[in-house]
């Protein structure tokens, strides 16, 4: 199993510029996750998809958009890029609410990152 | 609200020494879970443990050891004799609430250099 795949793994943007972040994942988990991780600053939820075609914003969502069009797939997009969103994102998925009394409760397994600066 | 505090921004250790990193929490939440990452110089991120809100039974994985204290909202996070690969950063992490959609909120991470 590949786990948790994000596309591109690096990106260089112009301020302005838009763009779409690919996460797939293949353990056919309900809830998907993005967050981006600046330093100092730990990581932070964009937004987030408890099941297919359902979206949610987290605690940093404006500039983002996301979707959730299958089980397995969950987009970033960034309609107008900005310096302010040069971060590395990661992506992560978990069980949903009815396995949390399971082992693998909430552990999220995350992607490899995506690092994006906008210049 | 919830919150994640890594008092400790970064820890330096030699070789073989034991160390702690620490993890104070709040939340209003009485089903709450807790979690370590690990995230080496490679830049994933690493699960360690999750512990239950309800079981505050300490563990112990190999060198690794988790205390987790509700009276103090804690979950330190202890390596014995620590070795060069430990050194990454570790975030502490919480997720809660009654609606379970695993959101996390991270803490601002502790790096951890060790030293031969």
């Amino acid at each position: 199993n590949a786990g948790v795949t994000q596309t591109p793994k690096f990106r260089v943007l112009k301020t302005g510029q838009s763009m779409t972040l690919l996460c797939a994942q293949d353990m056919n988990h309900e809830y998907m996750y993005w967050y981006r991780q600046d330093p100092g600053m730990g990581l932070r939820l964009i937004h987030y998809s408890v099941g297919e075609g359902t979206t949610a914003k987290g605690e940093v969502p404006d500039g983002y958009n996301v979707s959730r069009l299958k089980k397995q797939n969950f987009l970033l997009g960034l309609e107008s890029a900005a310096p302010s969103q040069t971060s590395v994102y990661f992506c992560a998925s978990s069980y949903g609410f009815r396995a949390f009394l399971g082992k693998g409760a909430h552990e999220a397994f995350f992607g490899q990152g995506t690092r994006l600066t906008v210049v | 609200a919830q919150k994640v505090t890594q008092a400790q921004t970064e820890i330096s250790v030699v070789e073989k020494e034991d160390v702690t990193l620490d993890c104070v929490y709040e939340t209003r939440d009485t089903t709450y879970y807790l979690f370590w990452y690990k995230q080496p110089p490679s830049g994933e991120l690493v699960f360690l443990i999750r512990r239950n809100s309800f079981d505050e039974q300490n563990e112990i994985s190999g060198r690794y050891s988790w205390n987790f204290q509700k009276s103090t909202s804690s979950f330190n996070f202890t390596i014995t004799a620590s070795q060069v690969v430990d050194s990454a950063v570790y975030f502490c992490a919480l997720s809660g609430g009654s609606s379970n959609t695993g959101k996390l909120i991270f803490g601002q991470g502790t790096t951890l250099q060790v030293k031969p």
